[in-house]
């Protein structure tokens, strides 16, 4: 079965860090762009940032650039996100979704896992 | 960033009734070279993570139902459900891959009237 699965939610003081996992499984996932996307409860989704099939190339939205890393093991079929200087506005449901097969970054998300929900709170 | 505004927020729609969602952007989606609108449409249902339903304004993703089209181009796109289902109450956003970052309309909540 193709999917994703998220991984390593949960709750963590405002300064902490968390590290979340998306485990992909019924395709070849290192041939494809994948993205994280998060959405806070009862809020829309926001895109939080991508990396390319290969790890070499990734971006981030303004409000996660130089706290939040990701990054990806092909052999292991599993890309991260590592969360450090959280802050209560990085609570909601972290989603990894699937862009594009070949080299364009700029691709819809055809795939989505079901999310793991982080709480940043004292 | 390029901002996406859906309308309405909210729709309430009778069984068997059109449902019309309506989404502007702030510049033109539409990539000259290929003449492709980058532009996506995603269902969200309650406690489940959105779906696929449109890319490129009008594609059908596979095995989404023909009553779901959409249309548009450059800045002005909509999503029509032709005749509403009881399962199609839902969450319903637009996203832009344009350019980076990729943004996401607010949301539009369909109800059943």
């Amino acid at each position: 079965e193709v999917q994703l699965v998220e991984s390593g939610g949960g709750l963590v003081q405002p300064g902490g860090s968390l590290r979340l996992s998306c485990a992909a499984s019924g395709f070849s996932f290192s041939g494809y762009w994948m993205h994280w996307v998060r959405q806070a409860p009862g809020k829309g989704l926001v895109w939080v940032s991508r990396i390319n099939s290969y790890g070499s190339s990734t971006s981030y939205a303004d409000s996660v650039k130089g706290r939040f890393t990701i990054s990806r093991d092909n052999a292991k079929n599993t890309m991260y996100l590592q969360m450090n200087s959280l802050r209560v506005e990085d609570t909601g449901v972290y989603y990894c979704a699937r862009g594009n097969e070949y080299g364009d970054a700029l691709w819809y998300f055809d795939l989505w896992g079901r999310g793991t929900l982080v709480t940043v709170s004292s | 960033d390029i901002v996406m505004t859906q309308s309405p927020d909210s729709l309430a729609v009778s069984l068997g009734e059109r449902a019309t969602i309506n989404c502007k952007s702030t510049q033109s989606v539409l990539y000259n070279s290929n003449n492709k609108n980058y532009l996506g449409w995603y269902q969200q249902k309650p406690g489940q993570p959105p779906k696929l339903l449109i890319y490129w304004a009008s594609t059908r993703e596979s095995g989404v139902p023909d009553r779901f089209s959409g249309s548009g181009s450059g800045t002005d796109f909509t999503l029509t459900i032709s005749s509403l289902q009881a399962e199609d109450v839902a969450v319903y956003y637009c996203q832009q891959y344009y350019s980076t970052p990729p943004t996401f309309g607010q949301g539009t909540k369909v109800e059943i009237k």
